[in-house]
């Protein structure tokens, strides 16, 4: 139980395109998901939380007109990257709250995004 | 605030060897704590978690941790590594939906190296 998919697993794209990433939360409903950025050999950092039905929440630093989150069931969130620049090729992972007493993050598969 | 810290970036050991990756931690209240697996280009694979109560947890793969309040650790071990055991290890540390928001914060990894 509680897998989380992400598609697609990997996007190349041109400089100036907007690329969407979908999260989805395949066997329970996840009121509360998040947004990942991994570099090489680092650690993960959270972009933005995203709840349903509301407006997601931005860590600082992160531009919110660049990084579009739309949360709009309990199985599905999507990320896109609006007019992507080379520098936003990275690794992008989501995870999904299993909430309930005993919360814990379930994450995807990563999408590698390379932007030319 | 909270924080993670895996204090060894890079660890070899050789295959039936026994494996402790260190985490420590630093929260304000009761925390949650997590042991994370990722392979080459892969999401994250939940490996345990600890809540409450007994605090020598047992995961999947052979994989334990111990919860230390005192030493504010959370190391994470195995008596037999391996070879498919080499991957990054990130531990992290969070909390319930209201005293968090359910944030996770990572470590910045263990790479582990298995020789045969």
């Amino acid at each position: 139980g509680a897998v989380v998919s992400q598609h697609p697993s990997r996007v190349i794209c041109k400089s100036g395109t907007s690329v969407k990433i979908e999260c989805r939360s395949l066997d329970f409903q996840a009121t509360t998901m998040f947004w990942y950025r991994q570099f090489p050999k680092q650690s993960l950092m959270l972009m933005a939380t995203s709840n349903e039905g509301s407006k997601a929440t931005y860590e600082q630093g992160v531009e919110k007109d660049k990084f579009l989150i739309n949360h709009a069931s309990l199985t599905l969130s999507t990320l896109t990257v609006t007019s992507a620049h080379p520098e936003d090729s990275s690794f992008y992972i989501c995870s999904a709250r299993q909430g309930g007493k005993r919360e814990t993050q379930y994450f995807g598969p990563g999408t590698r995004l390379l932007v030319l | 605030a909270q924080s993670v810290t895996q204090p060894d970036i890079h660890i070899t050991v050789s295959e039936g060897a026994s494996l402790e990756l260190r985490c420590n931690y630093s929260y304000g209240a009761t925390p949650y704590l997590f042991w994370y697996v990722q392979s080459p280009g892969q999401g994250l694979q939940l490996l345990l978690k600890y809540f409450s109560g007994d605090t020598l947890v047992q995961g999947i793969k052979g994989f334990e941790a111990e919860f230390k309040r005192s030493q504010s650790s959370f190391n994470l071990r195995k008596p037999s590594v391996h070879w498919s055991d080499a991957a990054e290890y990130f531990c992290a540390v969070g909390g319930s939906k209201e005293t968090s928001g359910s944030r996770l914060t990572f470590g910045e990894g263990t790479q582990l190296t298995v020789n045969p």
